[in-house]
């Protein structure tokens, strides 16, 4: 069965340092696979997804089919990256979307 | 553009009551979900249309729920009758494209639904 895991709940980390959330999936065939940013009073938006392999507000991810993982870094982290970070996972065979349970990202000054 | 719409944005009933949710998509978007979020959970996917049909309605509830939309546009989620369970954020989204499978999803701002 389709799942998305992202083990950590929170994530506190200092401005300026690296930040990596991370996300495994499970899915046998061909995932397309997305994070997702909630700000805090904003509606759920998108931040990346795999396809484009773009960088997006100093954030980028890398699927990795081996270790099924899709995780999301940021060599300097800024305070407005405060948010609850959702990975999502759709793939060819199936139209449903499904969701991790998120992780709520602080940036402390 | 105009954002996803929903309303109410907060709604609080007894358990055993019926309650209703409405949605209104980006306009031209063929695709639009509805979500359960439960405190401290992801978005659930309920139900997915595309214009009128519906694509997927595997995890909908369908002893309790129902969601409709009628000439492809607007939608309304119902929950009749209402358990405590079903306290959650009830989120409703659009995409532009046939399937939805790698479009972008715009969200609503959620209608949070309390059941006492």
């Amino acid at each position: 069965a389709q799942r998305v895991t992202q083990p950590e709940k929170l994530l506190s980390v200092f401005k300026g340092a690296p930040v990596e959330l991370k996300c495994n999936y499970s899915y046998s065939g061909s995932p397309e696979l997305f994070w997702y940013v909630q700000y805090s009073r904003q509606r759920l938006q998108l931040l990346l997804r795999h396809i484009s392999r773009e960088s997006i507000k100093g954030f980028t991810a890398d699927l990795n089919k081996g270790e099924t993982s899709f995780h999301l870094k940021k060599p300097f982290a800024q305070e407005e990256d405060s948010a609850m970070y959702y990975c999502a996972l759709s793939g060819l065979s199936f139209n449903k979307f499904y969701f991790g349970s998120g992780t709520k990202l602080n940036v402390k000054p | 553009e105009a954002g996803v719409a929903q309303s109410p944005r907060y709604k609080i009933i007894e358990k055993r009551q019926s309650v209703a949710f409405w949605c209104n998509p980006i306009s031209g978007h063929a695709t639009l979900y509805w979500y359960q979020q439960i405190l401290g959970q992801g978005p659930k996917l309920l139900i997915q249309f595309q214009n009128n049909g519906v694509v997927d309605d595997s995890q909908l509830p369908k002893d309790r729920f129902s969601a409709e939309r009628l000439k492809g546009v607007d939608s309304t989620l119902k929950i009749q009758p209402a358990k405590l369970e079903d306290s959650a954020v009830y989120l409703c989204a659009s995409s532009l494209g046939l399937s939805g499978r790698g479009d972008e999803q715009y969200f609503g701002p959620g209608t949070r639904l309390t059941v006492t």
